[in-house]
C-alpha cells in the first residue's frame, strides 16, 4: 500500500504570510486528495489533484486561496495564502491506494497567529 | 452539505455499554468507510463495507449499510475508555471520499 510523507508536521505562521504543505508518495498515484480539518470538526475536501491538470476545487474552496501543484505523480504541494486565524486547520492530503483504498498523510497543523 | 449528517454529535455511555452511531448520505455511494480519530491525531481505519453489502463485523464493531434508507450504523459493543474518541463515516463517490460531521464518543470508567 501507499506511504505518503507529509510536510511540515506542524508550523505556526504570521497572518497575511503563506504555508505550503508538501505530500511525498512512495508510488505512483493518479489522484491526490487535499483535506482541511478545523479544530473540533471532521475533514472537509478542499480540491482533488490529477498530474497534469488544473485541481479540481470543491465549493468553497478557491484556487487563490488554496493553489495546489501536481508536477507528478508523486508529489503534491497545497498552499495557503494570505493567512488568517480563521485558517488555522490541520490539512491532509490523502491518495486512493492501499487496503481501505484511501492512504492519509499524518497531517500538518497549522496556527495563525 | 458535503458532508452529510451524522447522529448523534455526541455520546457519552460508561463502560461496558454499547454505543451505536449513525451516518446518511443523500446520492448513491460506492462504498462507506468508518475512521477514528482520536484527540485531533491521526485518521485511524476501522471498516470498509461495499454498497452490496448489508453488514460487516470486525471485533467488537458491527457496520451496517442499508442503501434504501442511504444509511449506515457503527456499533461498539462492550466500550471501554479507550473508545473515547471521534468517528466518522466516509462516503466513496466516485473516487472522492466525503466524511460526514462525527461523532464525539465519551465511554466513561
Amino acid at each position: 500500500s501507499a506511504v505518503i510523507s507529509q510536510k511540515p508536521s506542524r508550523d505556526i505562521c504570521q497572518r497575511g504570510t503563506s504555508l505550503t504543505i508538501q505530500c511525498q508518495v512512495d508510488s505512483q498515484v493518479t489522484m491526490m486528495f487535499w483535506y482541511r480539518q478545523q479544530p473540533g470538526q471532521s475533514l472537509t475536501l478542499i480540491a482533488t489533484a490529477n498530474q497534469g491538470s488544473e485541481a479540481t476545487y470543491e465549493s468553497g474552496f478557491v484556487i487563490d486561496k488554496f493553489p495546489i501543484s501536481r508536477p507528478n505523480l508523486t508529489f503534491s504541494t497545497l498552499t495557503v495564502s494570505n493567512l488568517s486565524p480563521e485558517d488555522s486547520s490541520i490539512y491532509l492530503c490523502s491518495v486512493v491506494g492501499g487496503a481501505y483504498g484511501y492512504t492519509f498523510g499524518s497531517g500538518t497543523r497549522l496556527t495563525v497567529v | 452539505s458535503q458532508q452529510g449528517e451524522e447522529d448523534p454529535q455526541a455520546l457519552s455511555i460508561q463502560e461496558g455499554e454499547n454505543a451505536t452511531m449513525n451516518c446518511s448520505y443523500k446520492t448513491s455511494i460506492n462504498n462507506l468507510q468508518w475512521y477514528r480519530q482520536n484527540s485531533g491525531r491521526g485518521l485511524v481505519h476501522l471498516i470498509l463495507i461495499r454498497s452490496n453489502e448489508r453488514e460487516k463485523h470486525s471485533g467488537r464493531l458491527r457496520v451496517t449499510l442499508d442503501t434504501s434508507k442511504k444509511s449506515s450504523s457503527l456499533l461498539i459493543t462492550a466500550s471501554r475508555a479507550a473508545d473515547t474518541a471521534s468517528y466518522f463515516c466516509a462516503k466513496e463517490y466516485g473516487n472522492k471520499l466525503v466524511f460526514g460531521a462525527g461523532t464525539i464518543l465519551r465511554v466513561k470508567s
